[in-house]
């Protein structure tokens, strides 16, 4: 089975800075089928990243992500105020798993 | 642009059965897409229930299957979720979603806004 590990836990950083985020895998997925969503209280999560890159609909370019195999990464360039929630990582496998999530705080 | 819309009782007793409906609205079931359940309980992550394709195919969770069943509507445009012998464990709130598949991709794409379902005597 499947584990897939989100880190750091919380990220606390100010308006401006660079956000990088982690996602694990305990063992290799495919790429395709790897997506990062974002979620504000009492939202539903938001598509931001499909196929471990590309961006979905309407989503700024500071949004990206990378990562092949075990190692995926969200990258966000400058953190603007609205983007501090949670963010997690989903493979869409035979059993569509989701990691714990990172929380994006303000400093 | 798919719009989803949960309903259904916010309270059920243990050991009975939960039932939530999804409505889809800007999309035709019938046209295919796969559409899904997904569950968050307070203050924790996300955990799939399970899918279903417009052909009625279905694929649960392991840790809930015995106890799942998501079926199809066509004529009424709508998704469904059973849950049946339901504890306090399984309070949350539940989204449904649509999901994109094709042969490089597939995601959960469309969300419902979220249904608290809480299990309480």
């Amino acid at each position: 089975e499947i584990v897939l590990t989100q880190s750091p836990g919380t990220l606390s950083l100010s308006p401006g800075e660079r956000a990088t985020l982690s996602c694990r895998a305990s063992q290799s997925v495919s790429s395709s089928y790897l997506a990062w969503y974002q979620q504000k209280p009492g939202q539903a999560p938001r598509l931001l990243i499909y196929g471990a890159s590309s961006r979905a609909t309407g989503i700024p370019d500071r949004f990206s992500g990378s990562g092949s195999g075990t190692d995926f990464t969200l990258t966000i360039s400058r953190l603007e105020p609205e983007d501090f929630a949670v963010y997690y990582c989903q493979q869409y496998g035979s059993s569509p798993l989701f990691g714990g999530g990172t929380k994006v705080e303000i400093k | 642009q798919v719009q989803l819309q949960e309903s259904g009782p916010g309270l059920v007793k243990p050991s009975e059965t939960l039932s939530l409906t999804c409505a889809v609205s800007g999309y035709s079931i019938s046209s295919g897409y796969y559409w899904g359940w997904i569950r968050q309980p307070p203050g924790k992550g996300l955990e799939w229930i399970g899918s279903i394709y417009h052909s009625g195919s279905t694929y649960y969770n392991p840790s809930l299957k015995s106890r799942v069943t998501i079926s199809v509507d066509t004529s009424k445009n709508q998704f469904s979720l059973k849950l049946s012998s339901v504890t306090a464990a399984d309070t949350a709130v539940y989204y449904c979603a649509s999901i994109y598949s094709s042969s490089w991709y597939r995601y959960f794409d469309y969300w419902g806004q979220g249904t608290l379902v809480t299990v309480s005597s």
